[in-house]
């Protein structure tokens, strides 16, 4: 099975403070995902990976950054977290062929920002 | 506009009883993917069926089935036998183009199933 895991399940941090997400995909998938879940939102894509050192911006990446080293870890880096960052957190993996290349989820971080 | 479109913010219903949720999309690409995810309290996001435009026919698997309009554009989740571990929120997703990776995801619905 799929094991995709982050971090932290819960994580409380104070404004200005810069934060760390990090995310493990165990099935050599190519391609990682970052989404942040607001109630009445659904889920929003904040950045994605498809290689190692790759990135590409989602639709709002604005006040995060992110990390690929290796192929299995990405990282989310919120620079300095504000309040308006309390969310939570979904890391995601996939392979690249496919259909359906579904996505894989890991257990979520919900990030309260005081 | 909206992509994906979820029109019940919430139900309720009752244990052993069939669900449709409901789940319309916008797209102008002939090749997309439509993607059902369950997400219980925990709030890990559990896939749970796919269906292609190219599909002739609806998905299923085990108890959900996926009532696919394609001319309609609507793509509705049926859970049948609902049991009260049903009890979720759910996304409908949309993958547009087969070498897209992104996800496009509706709001959601709550599902109560009630014993």
């Amino acid at each position: 099975d799929v094991k995709v895991t982050q971090s932290s399940r819960y994580l409380v941090k104070r404004t200005g403070e810069k934060v760390f997400l990090e995310c493990v995909q165990d099935m050599d998938h190519e391609n990682m995902f970052w989404y942040r879940q607001d109630p009445g939102l659904g889920l929003r894509l904040i950045y994605f990976s498809y290689d190692v050192k790759m990135k590409e911006k989602g639709d709002i990446p604005e006040g995060y950054s992110v990390s690929r080293e290796k192929k299995e870890r990405f990282s989310l880096i919120l620079e300095s977290a504000s309040t308006n960052q309390t969310s939570m957190y979904l890391c995601a993996s996939s392979i690249s062929s496919g259909p359906p290349n579904e996505q894989f989820f890991g257990p979520g971080t919900r990030l309260t920002v005081l | 506009a909206q992509k994906i479109t979820q029109t019940q913010p919430g139900m309720f219903v009752q244990e052993k009883e069939a669900v449709t949720l409901d789940c319309t999309y916008d797209t102008s690409d002939p090749s997309y993917g439509l993607f059902w995810y369950k997400q219980p309290s925990s709030g890990e996001m559990i896939f749970l069926i796919y269906q292609g435009s190219y599909d002739q026919q609806n998905a299923t698997e085990g108890r959900y089935s996926l009532n696919f309009q394609k001319a309609r554009k609507s793509a509705n989740l049926v859970i049948s036998a609902s049991q009260l571990g049903d009890s979720a929120m759910y996304f409908c997703a949309m993958r547009e183009g087969w070498s897209n990776y992104q996800l496009i995801w509706g709001a959601g619905t709550k599902l109560i199933i009630k014993p």
